[in-house]
């Protein structure tokens, strides 16, 4: 057990449907990743946020938005989901970015189908 | 932009045997940190090993190393003894020195028979 959580663990939706994706970060740390690993495209970053502010962003669609509220929980927004948004979404933490030691602890993920 | 690549999509193993899986990447960067993350059935990403560009010792956790050649930018992983519950999906990744985002390989299946 990394210490992440995810919320749902499974997500079974209709397209062009919004749904939101929850994360608890490990105790103590400020910073969260949100990744997409699908068939095609693998496991790829989408965005990053470290004590509530964007701090990089990644291959994320316009119709994904994400925030990180003032108790660190984190949400990622899908919207007018398309098939292809199938995947496994993972959420990581880590204590701050870009330290020397830094280590991103992934979640369990949430898999999300769109029929 | 980083690119991290696994040219082996599938490996085997015989249980207590030794598995290499191989990795290149392609950076312009000096400094860096490159990453093995194992994933199980269960899709959980664990942390196996790590290491620092700037350190010349190839980086160990148990039966666990890595072989880290800078110049030709390759890293590959050795599994020693291999067990059943190695068995898994194992991806190679980079974070640059200064940033957070993790670039990862396309992954190897690594399957390990009795």
């Amino acid at each position: 057990d990394s210490g992440v959580t995810q919320t749902p663990k499974h997500l079974i939706t209709a397209t062009g449907q919004r749904v939101t994706l929850r994360c608890s970060p490990r105790s103590g740390d400020l910073s969260v990743y949100w990744y997409q690993q699908s068939l095609d495209q693998g496991l790829q970053f989408l965005i990053q946020y470290y004590n509530g502010e964007e701090r990089a962003k990644g291959n994320i669609l316009e119709r994904f938005s994400a925030q990180q509220f003032p108790d660190l929980h984190s949400e990622l927004n899908l919207s007018s989901l398309e098939l292809g948004d199938s995947a496994l979404y993972f959420c990581a933490s880590s204590v701050a970015p870009g330290q020397a030691q830094e280590t991103q602890y992934f979640g369990p993920g949430t898999r999300l189908l769109v029929l | 932009a980083q690119t991290v690549t696994q040219s082996q999509p599938e490996m085997s193993v015989q249980e207590a045997e030794t598995v290499t899986l191989s990795c290149t990447y392609d950076t312009s960067e000096s400094d860096y940190y490159l990453f093995w993350y194992k994933q199980p059935p269960s899709r959980q990403m664990i942390l196996v090993i790590r290491q620092e560009a700037y350190k010349q010792q190839n980086a160990t956790e148990n039966r666990f190393s890595v072989n880290f050649q800078k110049a030709a930018k390759s890293f590959s992983l050795k599994i020693s003894d291999s067990q059943l519950g190695d068995a898994a999906m194992y991806f190679c990744a980079y974070r640059s020195y200064s940033g957070s985002r993790l670039t990862f390989g396309e992954g190897t299946q690594l399957t390990v028979n009795p």
